[in-house]
């Protein structure tokens, strides 16, 4: 397996444009996981992916954050419209039902400008 | 704040030498894990130790648990120049059913 795969690794952006975010988790995985990490915050939980379905949401910053997961391979997180603040890492990670370590992407860095 | 803290936040060792990081935190986990991030990568599980287990190794990694403390330990042992990383540990605590928090990592250099 190529691990969780996520593109794409860098984007730049101008402010109030749209940003897109995408994620492959490894297969048979069923839960998927996406996190945002900065140097004042650390590492925070966005949204959690159960079977497809969005579990919890409380860590979206805003109602510009959105994600899907429209199949058990193909995962996406959504900014619109973007703004200076968003620059972070965006990690997506997956790990199998019951428990167990996560297996992290390489990452998005999105730098708004 | 219920996920894990380590202490200290940075650590500068030679090659060789052990390496010691401490992570606390506050209510009843069911699993604590360590994880490793090199610059400008993703995040790499290293080790998961479970509420019912004191220690728990690794190859060059040993990890303890204390839960009357609410504390954990992570040592590497004669450490590498590529041990060089930030280390992170991380409970269920906070959020439960297996969605982790995760502490503001240690740095950890080694020098060859």
């Amino acid at each position: 397996d190529a691990g969780v795969i996520q593109s794409p690794r860098h984007e730049v952006t101008e402010m109030g444009q749209e940003v897109t975010l995408r994620c492959k988790p490894i297969s048979g995985h069923n839960s998927l996981f996406w996190y945002r990490q900065t140097m004042m915050r650390g590492l925070e939980l966005l949204i959690y992916f159960n079977n497809n379905v969005p579990i919890d949401d409380s860590g979206m910053p805003e109602d510009r954050f959105s994600a899907k997961m429209p199949n058990a391979s193909f995962s996406t997180l959504k900014i619109q419209p973007s703004e200076p603040r968003d620059s972070a890492v965006y990690f997506c990670a997956s790990s199998p039902s019951g428990g167990g370590g996560y297996t992290f992407g390489s990452g998005t860095r999105l730098t708004v400008v | 704040s219920q996920q894990g803290e380590e202490d200290p936040q940075a650590l500068s060792i030679q090659e060789g030498e052990n390496a010691t990081m401490n992570c606390s935190y506050k209510t009843s986990i069911n699993n604590l894990q360590w994880y490793r991030q090199n610059s400008g990568r993703g995040l790499v599980h290293l080790i998961l130790i479970r509420s019912n287990e004191r220690e728990k190794h690794s190859g060059r990694l040993r990890v303890t648990l204390d839960t009357s403390k609410k504390s954990s330990s992570l040592l590497i042992t004669a450490s590498r120049a590529a041990d060089t990383a930030s280390y992170f540990c991380a409970t269920d605590a906070r959020y439960g059913n297996n969605r982790l928090a995760f502490g503001k990592g240690n740095q950890v250099v080694v020098i060859p």
